[in-house]
C-alpha cells in the first residue's frame, strides 16, 4: 500500500538548473497538492489540481509549472532553480474535502 | 486571503504534563483539521473539526472547534516522548478544495 511517493527524496541544483519532481498516488484521489514548507511557515500552497487536466495556482506559484496528464500523477516543474527555491516540497492527494495524504517529502536544495 | 496563526510556536515540556496549543484566525472555516509531523515524514491527520463547538477526543488528546468556527485548540493530557512533533492545523474552504496551514507548534516531551 504505497499511498503517495515522491521521487526524488534529495536534489541538488545549481541556479538556472531545471529539474522535474515527481508524485504518484495509488488511492484513486481527484485532488492532488503541491506544497513547500519552510521554517517557520508552515505549509504553503504552490499549485493543486482537481481532476485529470486541470491545475489552478496556489499562494505561491511564481517559477513552478505543474502537470496533471493523467489522474494518478502530478508533476512539479522548475524550469530555471533559484536559491529561493530551497525547501522541503511535499505532494498530497485527498478524495475532495477530506483528508490529505502526504508524501514523505523531497529535499530541494539550490545552489 | 486566510491566514492560521498557531501558538505557542515552540514548547518544550516535560513527560506527564499537560499543555494546550492554539490554532487562530479572523477568517471562518467550513471544518478545521489537526495534523501531526514527525522529522523526515509527511504530516498525518490527527482529527477533522466540522460543527462550530465540536469536541473531539482521540485517546489523551482533545480537539475543540469554536463557536464561530475561526479558532481551535488542541489539549494534550499527560504528554508522552510519543507526542513530540510539528503540530499543524488547517482550515477548508467551502468547496473542500483549498487547505490553509498554519505555521505549527513544535512539541518536544522530555522524558
Amino acid at each position: 500500500n504505497a499511498g503517495v511517493t515522491q521521487t526524488p527524496k534529495f536534489r541538488v541544483l545549481k541556479t538556472g538548473q531545471s529539474m522535474t519532481l515527481l508524485c504518484a498516488q495509488d488511492m484513486n484521489h481527484e485532488y492532488m497538492y503541491w506544497y513547500r514548507q519552510d521554517p517557520g511557515m508552515g505549509l504553503r500552497l504552490i499549485h493543486y489540481s482537481v481532476g485529470e487536466g486541470t491545475t489552478a495556482k496556489g499562494e505561491v506559484p511564481d517559477g513552478y509549472n505543474v502537470s496533471r496528464l493523467k489522474k494518478q500523477n502530478f508533476l512539479l516543474g522548475l524550469e530555471s532553480a533559484a536559491p529561493s527555491q530551497t525547501s522541503v516540497y511535499f505532494c498530497a492527494s485527498s478524495y475532495g474535502g477530506g483528508e490529505l495524504f502526504f508524501g514523505e517529502g523531497s529535499r530541494l536544495t539550490v545552489l | 486571503t486566510q491566514l492560521l496563526e498557531q501558538s505557542p510556536q515552540f514548547l518544550s515540556i516535560q513527560e506527564g504534563e499537560n499543555l494546550t496549543v492554539y490554532c487562530n484566525s479572523s477568517s471562518v472555516f467550513s471544518s478545521l483539521q489537526w495534523y501531526r509531523q514527525e522529522p523526515g515524514e509527511g504530516p498525518v491527520l490527527l482529527v477533522t473539526v466540522v460543527t462550530g463547538g465540536e469536541v473531539k477526543k482521540l485517546k489523551r488528546l482533545t480537539f475543540q472547534f469554536g463557536d464561530a468556527r475561526k479558532d481551535s485548540s488542541l489539549h494534550i493530557t499527560a504528554a508522552q516522548p510519543g507526542d513530540t512533533g510539528l503540530y499543524l492545523c488547517a482550515g477548508t474552504d467551502n468547496y473542500g478544495q483549498n487547505f490553509v496551514f498554519g505555521p505549527g507548534t513544535r512539541l518536544s516531551v522530555l522524558p
